[in-house]
């Protein structure tokens, strides 16, 4: 079954550590995002990709990095979480040319103590 | 600058009534407006999409109202059920470009 995973689901880690956060499509889609968003609040578009080894910056400025180096895979890496780094994260991905609109994941919630 | 306004940010409708919620946009070049619905612990689903080609789009019990020469699309939902409680997201987007997503409405279906 077509679909997008992010892992972990839920992470709680101590400040100044690094942390992946992992995003995967089975779908085959060229464009991938990564949001940041508070729970039931706005989705703040942070990182986003286009292709294989394209990646841009979003609206929202942010301390993470992302790589894309497979179609398949958009990890986002944050080098020293800090307690303001506490959010939810949702990945996206989304077909050129398609009105299917983005498909998300089910996010993985981050808790920087 | 919101380039999509929406509202209201939190809504409370009874059991069978009708859900309502709006987006006001800014930019007469969007061509594609989806709503998502997110429940909580996962990431927001597509619900239904309009093209401005059209003044309205109706899927079961949500319907798209859109009003291209007031900018403002409109979703509503018919005989609201506790199931349907949840963040709704508009979103507008021009050509190929991202979405752009409104501010969320949180609804409450009360039993």
């Amino acid at each position: 079954e077509a679909d997008i995973y992010q892992t972990p689901r839920y992470l709680v880690i101590g400040t100044g550590k690094k942390i992946t956060l992992e995003c995967s499509q089975t779908m085959g889609h060229d464009k991938m995002y990564w949001y940041q968003q508070d729970p039931g609040m706005e989705l703040h578009l942070i990182h986003y990709s286009y292709g294989v080894n394209s990646t841009e910056k979003g609206d929202l400025s942010s301390e993470s990095t992302v790589s894309r180096i497979r179609t398949e895979h958009f990890p986002l890496t944050l080098e020293s979480a800090r307690p303001s780094h506490t959010s939810q994260y949702l990945c996206a991905s989304s077909q050129a040319g398609t009105d299917y609109g983005y498909t998300f994941g089910s996010g993985t919630r981050l808790t920087v103590v | 600058q919101q380039q999509v306004k929406q509202s209201p940010q939190s809504l409370i409708v009874q059991k069978g009534g009708i859900s309502i919620i709006n987006c006001a946009y800014e930019n007469t070049a969007f061509d594609y407006f989806p709503w998502y619905q997110q429940f909580p612990g996962k990431g927001p689903a597509l619900l239904i999409a309009i093209r401005p080609d059209v003044s309205e789009k109706k899927e079961g019990r949500f319907t798209i109202s859109f009003n291209k020469s007031a900018k403002q699309f409109s979703l509503h939902i018919m005989d609201s059920q506790p199931g349907d409680s949840a963040t709704y997201f508009c979103a507008v987007r021009k050509g190929a470009q991202k979405l752009v997503f409104g501010q969320g409405t949180r609804l409450t279906i009360n039993p």
